[in-house]
């Protein structure tokens, strides 16, 4: 049963510290996505991949973000310098070629004190 | 892509059909209806989707109307675990248009 997985499933870090968050997108998948999801904005794109291209990350707050596929097994997002603002639930989705239905991981719960 | 328009939440009894009805009045020719779920805590899963015609799955019916103007989510016999939130989108197909726009959803509370 095919899944994307993503680590660390919980973070907890200061303010100011770096955290980088993991996907690893279900195998044959060329289309990744980051969300991020919290109570008072819900479920927010940030951004997505083809083939490895970011092809939009306009959802994404620039000066302290930034999201790479490394290789096509690997999303990586990352937020330099910290902030508690920060805190959410950031889920990765993946899905095939052609089809838009999205496959998403079960997430990082990131808490930013 | 369009927007969509849901009830914020609704009711259903244990083993009884649950109806959740989604507005999408600007919907576009090539846009397809899409219907995610999220049980609490974990992430969105997949359903169901279809651009005109109605749909069936092991999951459930997605019947879209005619003009494609809205369309329900049929759960034919809803169990304690269908108890979450129910997203409906829009989007196109096979294009770079990636955009997702969820909403805010139905949250729909299946009881004993």
């Amino acid at each position: 049963d095919a899944r994307v997985t993503q680590t660390p499933r919980d973070k907890v870090t200061e303010m100011g510290q770096e955290v980088t968050m993991r996907c690893q997108p279900i195998l044959g998948h060329n289309t990744v996505f980051w969300y991020r999801q919290t109570m008072m904005q819900g479920l927010e794109l940030l951004a997505y991949f083809r083939n490895r291209a970011p092809l939009d990350d306009s959802g994404m707050p620039k000066d302290r973000f930034s999201a790479e596929m490394p290789d096509a097994t690997l999303a990586t997002l990352k937020i330099q310098p910290s902030e508690p603002r920060d805190s959410a639930v950031y889920f990765c989705a993946s899905a095939p070629a052609g089809v838009e239905t999205q496959y998403f991981g079960p997430g990082t719960r990131l808490l930013v004190l | 892509d369009a927007k969509t328009t849901q009830p914020p939440s609704m009711d259903c009894a244990e083993g009884r059909a649950a109806n959740l009805p989604c507005n999408h009045s600007t919907i576009s020719g090539n846009e397809y209806v899409y219907w995610y779920r999220q049980i609490h805590s974990q992430g969105p899963q997949y359903i169901i989707h279809g651009l005109k015609n109605n749909e069936t799955n092991e999951m459930a019916s997605l019947i879209i109307t005619e003009d494609r103007k809205s369309s329900t989510l049929i759960l034919p016999h809803a169990t304690l675990r269908d108890t979450a939130v129910y997203y409906c989108i829009v989007r196109v197909v096979g294009t770079n248009a990636g955009k997702s726009t969820f909403g805010d959803g139905t949250t729909l509370t299946v009881k004993p």
